[in-house]
């Protein structure tokens, strides 16, 4: 079946360790979005990519990073410099141009800090 | 910049009633506009869409209308049921901003039987 499959879908993470969230899309999309959403509350955009070896920031971005070697593939690492990493994570997609295409979304994955 | 506002929650009701969840947006221009559900734990999943004004999106008995002149899309459903219960996020997005979605704080629904 075609979708966005994130993994892990729970993770814990120690105090100043990097953890990496995949994120891998089969669906042929351009585009990769990342997002972060805490509880009770909407969803902010972490990062986003248009196209293979190309990202951008996006409104909260400081702590984490990004790559996007390959179109099927856009992972995220949170850093130690992430002062407050506990959060639900997703991942999106979607085909690139015109306004109104449809983003797609993955199941999410949840890290929190122990 | 573009911005969405949607009505705080949660919103209980009892299952068959009318549902009406308020959103409004501030973009210039065009945007698409947007309906996601979100089941607890879970992904967004795109509930209905409208890229123009006057458009009607519909989906699983829910409907919203892309009205310019308001600036409005509100969500509405004719009667719920409990497994409606979710959350619902109104979101837009631009061409020109890279397609990326701007969210609403999100309204938890609760239906009772």
């Amino acid at each position: 079946d075609g979708g966005i499959t994130q993994s892990p879908k729970y993770l814990f993470r120690k105090e100043g360790q990097n953890v990496t969230l995949s994120c891998e899309q089969n669906l042929n999309h351009d585009a990769m979005y990342w997002y972060r959403q805490d509880p009770g509350q909407g969803l902010r955009l972490i990062y986003y990519s248009q196209i293979v070896n190309d990202f951008q920031k996006g409104d909260i971005a400081e702590g984490y990073s990004v790559s996007r070697e390959k179109k099927e593939s856009f992972p995220l690492t949170v850093t130690s410099a992430q002062k407050n990493p506990t959060a639900f994570y997703l991942c999106a997609s979607s085909v690139q141009g015109l306004s109104g295409n449809t983003i797609y979304f993955g199941e999410g994955s949840w890290l929190t800090v122990v | 910049g573009n911005s969405v506002t949607q009505m705080e929650g949660p919103v209980t009701l009892s299952e068959e009633a009318f549902l009406t969840i308020n959103c409004t947006y501030t973009a210039t221009g065009y945007p698409s506009l947007f309906w996601y559900v979100q089941y607890p734990g879970e992904g967004l999943q795109l509930l209905l869409k409208a890229t123009k004004a006057d458009d009607k999106g519909s989906n699983k008995g829910f409907e919203a209308t892309y009205r310019k002149e308001t600036t409005s899309f509100h969500l509405e459903k004719g009667s719920v049921q409990v497994s409606d219960s979710a959350v619902y996020f109104c979101a837009l997005s631009k061409a020109n901003a890279g397609n990326m979605l701007t969210f609403g704080g999100g309204t938890r629904l609760m239906v009772k039987p």
